[in-house]
């Protein structure tokens, strides 16, 4: 069964102290990992799709990063606005079940 | 572009009752899948429609079916509402599977 888990559940940071989120995952064979950041109420916004380990990518102040067993999100100099629950999700590869798998997500707060 | 679009924003049921939720995918994408996304909890993964089939179901009962139009927008149908049900409803829509792009969600609250 695949499974993702996120650490640390909640993050509060001040603007500008950078940090790390976590996402550990178990999967027969990886697709792709997935980064949403989704707002209270809202629906999540599409981030990055890692695929292989050693590849990163980045947007902004964010930067994904992904080894064969966990994915970081490097937060640069955060503002008041990257506040905000960070998902994780796996998807296995063909052979596998297919269904996107989610973690619990971090809430993170900045406070200016 | 619009970007997926679902409707209604907030929808109140009583228990045992029928509720319909709809989606419209992002332009030029022709897969959708729902969602499920209880308080503090990650989405859970209900169904997925390509070519107007379900292709994929995840761990929902029957009470939950779905539809795809040839225009590739899609109906979430849950019967029989339970409280449990209450939750915040995803549709996010895809190019053949690839990567996935959520709407707003679906506010469902059942009494």
């Amino acid at each position: 069964e695949d499974q993702v888990t996120q650490s640390p559940e909640a993050l509060r940071l001040q603007e500008g102290e950078s940090s790390s989120l976590n996402c550990s995952y178990t999967v027969s064979g990886l697709r792709g990992l997935f980064w949403y950041r989704q707002d209270p109420g809202k629906g999540p916004e599409f981030l990055f799709t890692l695929y292989s380990a050693g590849e990163e990518k980045e947007k902004e102040r964010l930067k994904a990063t992904l080894t064969k067993k966990e994915s970081f999100l490097h937060i640069t100099a955060p503002k008041p606005e990257d506040s905000a629950t960070y998902l994780c999700a796996v998807q296995a590869a063909p052979g596998g079940s297919y269904i996107p798998t989610f973690g619990r997500g971090t809430s993170l707060i900045v406070h200016p | 572009d619009a970007g997926v679009t679902q409707s209604p924003t907030h929808l109140i049921k009583t228990r045992g009752q029928q509720v319909t939720l709809r989606c419209s995918p992002k332009s030029g994408h022709d897969t959708v899948s729902w969602y499920q996304q209880a308080l503090g909890q990650g989405p859970q993964f209900i169904f997925q429609y390509y070519e107007e089939e379900e292709r994929q179901r995840g761990n929902f009962p029957d009470r939950f079916s779905g539809h795809q139009f040839p225009n590739y927008s899609s109906e979430l149908n849950v019967n029989a509402l339970l409280l449990g049900d209450s939750a915040l409803y995803l549709c996010a829509s895809s190019f053949s599977g690839g990567d996935a792009f959520f709407g707003q969600g679906t506010r469902l609250t059942v009494v």
